[in-house]
């Protein structure tokens, strides 16, 4: 069974530091997203792709996260300068194109900022 | 925007009864409402969903009930077994642009055997 995969699974960096997480959808699923998910809540949308298009990032923090996909296929969320405060899982998902459609989750990557 | 309560945060009961976890929604709008179940450990996925033109969806021991008047829906678990403890998650969607998921603040489900 086709699952979404991320690396790395865990990272620790120093505040300041930049960090990058990577996220390979399931073949054919032209949405992504990617979401926060910090210790004891529920997911939060973070942007969301229609092929290589963002169509969401109201949640984003501009100044200092940037998402791309290029290629419309896998993508890239960066932090530049890592805070402590961005601490959490970072989960991508991804689903077929049109409607209502199920979310797959990958793994995550663990982010802790020192 | 569209808001997600969940309730209760914690819930435990014993093996072989019933869980109920409840969520109320925001937006009038939101016709999609999914259920994420997750392990200690590993990825959220999907249990059971429910769109607005039916009031109740069941999967063998998984029931989700739909009041769109009272704005709320309910996951309930029956002849629960010690596979079930997890974080459980409620969403709906939010309408206009890009729709997406907003997700409640999960439920720790522990079945005691």
């Amino acid at each position: 069974e086709a699952e979404v995969a991320q690396s790395p699974r865990y990272k620790i960096t120093e505040k300041s530091q930049a960090v990058a997480f990577w996220c390979d959808p399931i073949s054919g699923h032209a949405t992504l997203y990617w979401y926060r998910q910090i210790l004891g809540q529920g997911p939060e949308l973070l942007v969301q792709f229609q092929d290589e298009s963002v169509v969401d990032d109201s949640q984003l923090p501009k100044d200092r996260f940037s998402a791309e996909r290029l290629k419309g296929v896998d993508s890239t969320l960066k932090i530049q300068p890592a805070e402590l405060g961005d601490s959490a899982m970072y989960l991508c998902a991804s689903s077929p194109t049109g409607g209502l459609r199920e979310q797959y989750f990958g793994p995550g990557t663990r982010l802790t900022v020192t | 925007g569209e808001n997600v309560e969940q309730h209760p945060s914690t819930l435990s009961v014993q093996e072989g009864d019933s869980a109920v976890i409840k969520c109320t929604y925001s937006d009038s709008a939101s016709n999609y409402f999914p259920w994420y179940k997750q392990e200690l450990g590993k990825r959220p996925q999907l249990i059971i969903d429910i769109r607005s033109n039916v009031g109740e969806k069941k999967d063998q021991r998984i029931a989700v009930t739909l009041n769109k008047t009272a704005k709320h829906f309910s996951l309930h678990i029956t002849e629960t077994q010690p596979e079930d403890s997890a974080v459980y998650f409620c969403a709906a969607n939010q309408l206009g642009g890009a729709q997406k998921l907003v997700f409640g603040q999960g439920t720790r489900l522990t079945i005691n055997p």
